[in-house]
């Protein structure tokens, strides 16, 4: 079955250290990847698409890199802050129309001061 | 307008009652979606509008009837819900249906809950 799966339900870091979120995917070949930031009882915010023929994408203090080969996208925050609490969720189209953006789990970030 | 608006925000109703949700975007987009949230849980895609048809129903139960007006407008018709569907639905859009950039923009959400 097809499948996009972040590792860690939550990851607690100390404020200043770099995160790093991993999502991994099967069966899919996926065009590209986004990643989106979702605070409580809100609507996912996107933050970064990268594309298959990118090894790495960055935005300001966001990093996403995404090997084909291993089926999976990292996401980096350096020197992170605990406004960057939130769960974070990547993404995948699965359909060649483009519309069908499928999430995986997700993973809940604390930054601690 | 970079914003996608839903109301209500919240909606308490019982399971005989018809209610509908409501979302709006300005942003010239030609996509848009509804998403059903489950607390702890990724968004699930419900229904998707591709140039104001209907081009994808992830084999939603017909008590969820989509509708959209116009490009601009999108609505989610509740009829005899049950107590499982209370959720954070989720109205969303995209520029450019099948684009090779589609980022999505998500609404704030409607909090339902089936009593």
């Amino acid at each position: 079955s097809q499948k996009i799966e972040q590792n860690s339900e939550a990851l607690n870091i100390q404020e200043g250290k770099t995160a790093t979120l991993t999502c991994n995917y099967t069966n899919y070949s996926p065009a590209y990847l986004q990643w989106y930031r979702q605070d409580p009882g809100r609507g996912p915010v996107f933050l970064l698409l990268i594309r298959e023929n990118e090894k790495e994408k960055r935005k300001e203090r966001l990093k996403v890199t995404f090997d084909t080969t291993l089926k999976q996208s990292l996401f980096h925050i350096t020197a992170s802050q605990p406004a960057d609490s939130a769960t974070y969720l990547c993404a995948l189209v699965i359909d060649n129309a483009g519309n069908m953006l499928t999430f995986g789990g997700g993973t809940r970030l604390m930054v601690k001061p | 307008d970079t914003e996608v608006t839903q109301t209500p925000k919240h909606l308490v109703m019982g399971m005989t009652n018809k209610k509908s949700l409501k979302c709006e975007q300005h942003m010239g987009h030609r996509a848009m979606y509804w998403y059903k949230q489950k607390a702890k849980k990724p968004p699930e895609l419900m229904f998707v509008y591709s140039y104001e048809k209907l081009s994808i129903n992830e084999s939603v139960p017909s008590r969820f009837s989509p509708e959209c007006p116009n490009s601009s407008l999108l609505n989610l018709h509740l009829h005899a819900l049950q107590p499982e569907d209370s959720a954070l639905y989720l109205c969303a859009s995209s520029q450019d249906p099948g684009g090779s950039y589609n980022e999505q923009f998500f609404g704030p959400g409607t909090r339902l809950t089936v009593l």
